[in-house]
């Protein structure tokens, strides 16, 4: 089956190391992002992609990093600058870079993370 | 820049009753909108989505009226069921509103 996959679906770390989110899908889609969702909040972009070894930061991406190496794969690493990273992550899809915008996103299941 | 707004929750309602979530949007141009519904612990799934102005969206029996005129795409379903009991989103591509919990009582 198609979809997207986020890995592991519950994370701790401690406060001060780097940790890396997963994120792959097997939708052939070009584009991917990552967002984050606080409790009883919308989501908040993070950073996307709309091609592979290229990516633009979205509104909150300082203390995050990412890399598009291939077009499957797009990793977000929350860093130890990342001041409150306790968060639910979603990563997204959706099928092309020059639609305009009119393509709807494919969401994974999540990443629950949280620093201790 | 652009922002979506929507009606703060929680909405309370009990089965078959007439749902509406109020959403608008600032944008330059009319950009493609969307509604998304999220169940507990899970991603968020595309409910419906409306392209250009006046395009209607629908599915489920939840519909959408793209209104460039009052800059709106609210969500509506003439009898909600308590499986419609979940959060809905509404997005314009990267901006989301901050959600709308639905719940729905026998």
């Amino acid at each position: 089956d198609g979809g997207i996959t986020q890995s592991p679906k519950y994370l701790f770390r401690k406060e001060g190391q780097n940790v890396t989110l997963s994120c792959e899908q097997n939708l052939n889609h070009d584009a991917m992002y990552w967002y984050r969702q606080d409790p009883g909040q919308g989501l908040r972009l993070i950073y996307y992609s709309q091609i592979v070894n290229d990516f633009q930061k979205g509104d909150i991406a300082e203390g995050y990093s990412v890399s598009r190496e291939k077009k499957e794969s797009f990793p977000l690493t929350v860093t130890s600058a990342q001041k409150n990273p306790t968060a639910f992550y979603l990563c997204a899809s959706s099928l092309r870079r020059t639609s305009g915008g009119s393509d709807e996103q494919f969401f994974g299941p999540g990443t629950r993370l949280t620093v201790l | 820049g652009n922002s979506v707004t929507q009606m703060e929750g929680p909405v309370t309602l009990s089965e078959e009753a007439f749902l509406t979530i109020n959403c608008t949007y600032t944008a330059t141009g009319y950009p493609s909108l969307f509604w998304y519904v999220q169940y507990p612990g899970e991603g968020l799934q595309l409910l419906l989505k409306a392209t250009k102005a006046d395009d209607k969206g629908s599915n489920k029996g939840f519909e959408a009226t793209y209104r460039k005129e009052t800059t709106s795409f609210h969500l509506e379903k003439g009898s909600v069921q308590v499986s419609d009991s979940a959060v809905y989103f509404c997005a314009d591509k990267f901006y989301f509103g901050s959600g709308t919990k639905l719940n729905v009582k026998p």
